[in-house]
Order: C-alpha cells, then sequence, then structure tokens
C-alpha cells in the first residue's frame, strides 16, 4: 500500500525557534497533501491543503505566517512552524492524496509531536 | 471545523462483545470514512462508504450510512483487545475535496 512518512517523529525546540516538519510519499505521487493537528485525546483538526506548485489553502483561523506551508515537489510538503510557543505544543499529521488516481482516499503519516518548551 | 459529531465519545466493553459507535453530521456529504488511530499514533483508514450506498462490510466491521438521518454507525463484532483505540468518522463533500473528522470514539476492550 501507499506510505507516507514524516520526519522527525518528534521535536524539541526551545520558544521563538522555527520547526520544519516533512512529509513525504515514499512510494506515489501526490498532487494534494493535507496538514492536521491534534491535542490531546482530541480529533484532528485540519490546518491547511497543501497543492504542489501553488499556494496552500488555509482553513479559517489558521495563521499562514505562522504556519508556513511548502510544497515544491510531488512527494513532498514541508510545515513550518515559525518562532513557535508553547501553545504550538502538538500532534501534527499529514496526509496525501495519490494523483489521478482514486481521489477518495488519503494516506496519513505517522504523525509529529511538537514539544516547544 | 468539524463537521462530525462521535457517540459515545468513549466506551468500555469486554473482549468478545460487539462495539458500536455513531457519527452524525450536518451537510450533505460523497462519501463517509473510518479510520482508528491507536494512542499516540497515525492513522489507519478502516472502511469508505459513498453516499449512494447504505451498508459495508469488512472483515469484523460493519458500516452503515444513513443520509437521511445524516448519520452512520461503524459496528466491529466479536471485538479483541487489539481493537482498543481511537475511532474516527470522516466525511467528504466530494470525491476529491478535504475530508472533516468527527470528535472521535475511544474504545477500550477489557480482557
Amino acid at each position: 500500500g501507499a506510505v507516507v512518512s514524516q520526519h522527525p517523529s518528534r521535536v524539541i525546540c526551545k520558544s521563538g525557534t522555527s520547526v520544519k516538519i516533512e512529509c513525504r510519499s515514499l512510494d506515489f505521487q501526490a498532487t494534494t497533501m493535507f496538514w492536521y493537528r491534534q491535542f490531546p485525546k482530541k480529533s484532528l483538526m485540519l490546518m491547511a491543503t497543501s497543492n504542489e506548485g501553488s499556494k496552500a489553502t488555509y482553513e479559517q483561523g489558521v495563521e499562514k505566517d505562522k504556519f508556513l506551508i511548502n510544497h515544491a515537489s510531488l512527494t513532498l510538503s514541508t510545515l513550518t512552524v515559525t518562532s513557535a510557543h508553547p501553545e504550538d505544543s502538538s500532534f501534527y499529521i499529514c496526509s496525501a492524496r495519490e494523483t489521478s488516481v482514486n481521489q477518495e482516499t488519503q494516506y496519513f503519516g505517522p504523525g509529529t509531536r511538537l514539544l516547544v518548551l | 471545523s468539524q463537521q462530525g459529531e462521535e457517540d459515545p465519545q468513549a466506551l468500555s466493553i469486554q473482549e468478545g462483545e460487539n462495539a458500536t459507535m455513531n457519527c452524525s453530521y450536518k451537510t450533505s456529504i460523497n462519501n463517509l470514512q473510518w479510520y482508528r488511530q491507536n494512542s499516540g499514533r497515525g492513522l489507519v483508514h478502516l472502511i469508505l462508504i459513498r453516499s449512494n450506498e447504505r451498508e459495508k462490510h469488512s472483515g469484523r466491521l460493519r458500516v452503515t450510512l444513513d443520509t437521511s438521518k445524516k448519520s452512520s454507525s461503524l459496528l466491529i463484532t466479536a471485538s479483541r483487545a487489539a481493537d482498543t483505540a481511537s475511532y474516527f468518522c470522516a466525511t467528504a463533500y466530494s470525491s476529491a475535496s478535504k475530508i472533516i473528522f468527527g470528535s472521535g470514539t475511544r474504545l477500550s476492550i477489557r480482557p
């Protein structure tokens, strides 16, 4: 089956620094990727839709200057949390939709746990 | 924003019993999907049911969809300890649109 990886799986950083999270589709091309955020014991909240070669589409209430998304290739999307603060600590999950095949199916990465001190 | 609400929020049953989780949503959908998430891990896709389907089976899983009531249910038969996880429904407005997750049900299976 299609595999999506995320790197790093866990990161601890100091307040004020920026953190980059990578989402890769390993064995398929993905024109569209999605970034979600999940708080403990809560559901996944869609943050933005990442489109290869164009600007990401952010959900209402998500600061695009705070959460920078770049989708420069068909297999890689990155989420950069800029000037991170403790309230940005969360579990970040990406998913990828395979280009030109069954558009209904999204494949999820294993998630990245971010802790901002 | 979340599209779906799930109930119960938490469910604890004895191993071997059946577990039923419900999902309600607000607007018309193209399809509804169920996912499982083990604690602190990524999501595993379980089953997808389209708006023109009423019931679908996959192994010990049975999913129903009632578009008139805007609700779906997930039944896990003969539960096992390994079924302990959080279960989420997710809805899509069109076949290629983003999916929005429900609030989830935390299922615990007692040995």
